[in-house]
């Protein structure tokens, strides 16, 4: 089985950075997935990792530790549309299975 | 040209009662997937089909099936709504990567 862990909610200020952190204890691995979601709407594709290291997108970046277990998304020069819910997102090595989803963390942009 | 797209968006209806959300997607993609949010905003597997058959069937009550009349359709049929089934649904699709989701069904039970 799988169980992906995030904290559930964090504030972060206009301008700054903020890092959020997803740990993963799977019985297999391929690959992890950032997604965003804004209220009421569809959870949209961030990134995506399968090797270890950082990998970057303009504002947002993300990094794989598989050792470890963890990953975490970093958001710099954090604006109020981020305000959001991110997802982190295990898919195991086994053909089209299906993403299994943390419980998101509820990130809140202040001025 | 919306990617992944479910009907209807809103649904409310009363307990007893049966119901269907339809979705398709034109990204030609062979895996479809329907996801349950439920008010703590925890999204969960539900169905996944590959090539219009059934792979995954997680722990949902056999009210729920779900039908794919082709690889780029997976509608979900539900009987008998409870209370309980009040969420938001998501269907979405895959090729190797990252999953499209759809805008969503939210469904209310009263």
């Amino acid at each position: 089985g799988q169980n992906i862990d995030q904290p559930t909610e964090m504030t972060a200020t206009e301008g700054a950075i903020v890092q959020i952190n997803c740990t993963y204890q799977t019985s297999g691995f391929n690959g992890l997935f950032w997604y965003q979601q804004h209220a009421g709407e569809a959870p949209t594709f961030l990134s995506y990792n399968v090797l270890d290291g950082l990998e970057e997108k303009g504002r947002f970046s993300s990094f794989l530790s598989r050792s470890k277990g963890y990953s975490y998304l970093l958001l710099k020069e954090l604006q109020m549309k981020d305000s959001a819910s991110y997802l982190c997102a295990v898919r195991e090595p086994s053909g089209n299975t299906p993403l299994v989803f943390g419980k998101g963390t509820r990130l809140s942009v202040i001025a | 040209d919306t990617a992944v797209s479910q009907t209807p968006k809103y649904l409310v209806t009363q307990m007893g009662n049966d119901k269907s959300i339809k979705c398709e997607q034109n990204l030609g993609h062979d895996t479809m997937y329907w996801y349950k949010q439920d008010s703590k905003k925890f999204l969960k597997i539900m169905f996944s089909y590959n090539n219009k058959e059934l792979i995954i069937n997680e722990t949902v009550p056999n009210r729920f099936s779900p039908k794919s009349p082709d690889k780029a359709h997976l509608n979900l049929h539900i009987n008998s709504l409870e209370l309980g089934d009040s969420a938001v649904y998501f269907c979405a699709s895959s090729r190797r990567d990252e999953a499209f989701f759809g805008q969503g069904t939210r469904l209310t039970v009263v």
